[in-house]
């Protein structure tokens, strides 16, 4: 089944404790990307990736890390996660980055206190 | 930046009845592309219009772009409760990398 797996699904941390949220995708896309979703400001890009080792910013970037050493994988880094991070994230992937149909994971829930 | 700007943010209706959401945006898009987000699990990709096509189908949905107003609706005939949902609507840009997605638009469906 065609899919994109983040993990871990919830997650509540300590501020400045680091963590990696995992993400993956079966599908062999090249394109990559991870978006944060807060009430009232809909979904923002953190950062995105075109291929392997390729990654830029997107609208929001600050406070995050990302990597791209193989193409099924897309970890996003908070090396020292404040209370403003606090959201929920969803990674994505597709086959030719914005002209063509995103497939989204299921959505990783990130509370720091 | 947000590019796309759903309108209305919130609608209930009843089953059966239709519901219509409108967005519009900025620049000049490749493509507009419509999603479905089922209370806070991932967006759900429901149809994507490129920028020389006016209108196009799929099941219930029906979605037409005015690249002159720069703006796109969004059609559910017949809806169900099971259509109860946020909608999104996303564009891609000339040049650019990136969707850039709407506020999102909830949709209650009173069975």
């Amino acid at each position: 089944e065609a899919q994109v797996t983040q993990n871990p699904r919830y997650l509540i941390t300590v501020t400045g404790k680091k963590l990696t949220v995992t993400c993956s995708q079966n599908m062999n896309h090249e394109y990559m990307s991870w978006y944060r979703q807060d009430p009232g400001l809909g979904l923002r890009q953190i950062y995105y990736s075109m291929n392997v080792e390729v990654t830029d910013k997107g609208d929001v970037p600050e406070g995050y890390k990302v990597s791209r050493k193989e193409k099924r994988n897309f970890p996003l880094i908070l090396e020292s996660p404040s209370p403003n991070q606090t959201s929920l994230y969803f990674c994505a992937s597709s086959v030719q980055g914005a002209i063509t149909e995103a497939f989204f994971g299921q959505g990783t829930r990130l509370t720091v206190v | 930046s947000q590019q796309g700007e759903e309108d209305p943010q919130a609608l209930s209706i009843q089953e059966g009845e239709n519901a219509t959401m409108n967005c519009s945006y900025k620049t000049s898009i490749n493509n507009l592309q419509w999603y479905r987000q089922n209370s806070g699990r991932g967006l759900v990709h429901l149809i994507l219009i490129r920028s020389n096509e006016r209108e196009k189908h799929s099941g219930r949905l029906r979605v037409t772009l005015d690249t002159s107003k720069k703006s796109s609706s969004l059609l559910i005939t017949a809806s169900r409760a099971a259509d109860t949902a946020s909608y999104f609507c996303a564009t891609g840009i000339y040049g650019n990398n990136r969707l850039a997605f709407g506020k999102g638009n909830q949709v209650v469906v009173i069975p």
